[in-house]
């Protein structure tokens, strides 16, 4: 169980927005530290979506957005496009344990 | 171009020892702590300690220490995982990645290493 929770799984349409929601406590997110997303397909590299809150690496498509507030971080992906499909998760640092944490992973179907 | 290059499937048997590896390639590697990511059949992803190869200094995980070795050789631009003795529950994908953003921000991911160890 970690630390960072997220939903199992989240759906939406081509074209449309979906959210996906990563929520911490006050030794993590609340605490300050930085959110980062990665984008996963099984069996492949994952890839880093966005780090420090906002920010997204070169190559990384605008669609792809994300905020924090509070001891919650959410990742928006608009225009869903089927190549979205994939496993998302958030990973930030929780001072409690001392160590980088990952969510549990949302599992996005475009459908 | 940065690139992270593990690797191939290893098969083992219980009690067997292991080591695989993680060459970096593309920019300055001493430069940047490596992490290590391991992904159980069906599951998320479990952060299990990095290594800063620039000194070697290591860092692991509660639920890691005692059980893998994290080792770096600089000259070769390459991270190692190492285990003395597999169980059955280390079955899984094993991720390097490269700490590039505070926090322990990722910025570029290998392309895993399956392990798998069965009797």
């Amino acid at each position: 169980q970690s630390v960072l929770t997220q939903p199992p799984s989240v759906s939406g349409a081509p074209g449309q927005t979906v959210i996906i929601s990563c929520t911490g406590n006050s030794s993590n997110i609340g605490a300050g530290y930085d959110v980062h997303w990665h984008q996963h397909l099984p069996g492949t590299a994952p890839k880093a979506l966005i780090h420090g809150n906002n920010n997204r690496p070169s190559g990384v498509p605008e669609r792809f957005s994300a905020s924090k507030s509070g001891t919650s971080a959410s990742l928006a992906i608009s225009g869903l496009r089927a190549e979205d499909e994939a496993n998302y998760y958030c990973q930030s640092y929780d001072s409690s344990l001392s160590d980088s944490v990952f969510g549990g992973g949302t599992q996005l179907t475009v459908l | 171009e940065v690139q992270l290059v593990q690797s191939g499937a290893e098969v083992k048997k219980p009690g067997e020892s292991l080591k695989i590896s993680c060459q970096g390639s593309g920019y300055r590697f001493t430069a940047y702590w490596i992490a290590w990511v391991r992904q159980m059949p069906g599951a998320g992803l479990d952060w299990m300690g990095t290594i800063y190869p620039g000194d070697s200094d290591t860092r692991y995980s509660p639920s890691f220490q005692g059980h893998v070795t994290i080792s770096v050789d600089p000259s070769t631009n390459t991270a190692y995982l190492r285990w003395s003795s597999l169980k059955a529950s280390d079955t899984a994908f094993y991720y390097c990645a490269r700490v590039n953003f505070g926090d322990y921000g990722l910025d570029r991911w290998g392309q895993g290493t399956l392990v798998t160890v069965s009797s």
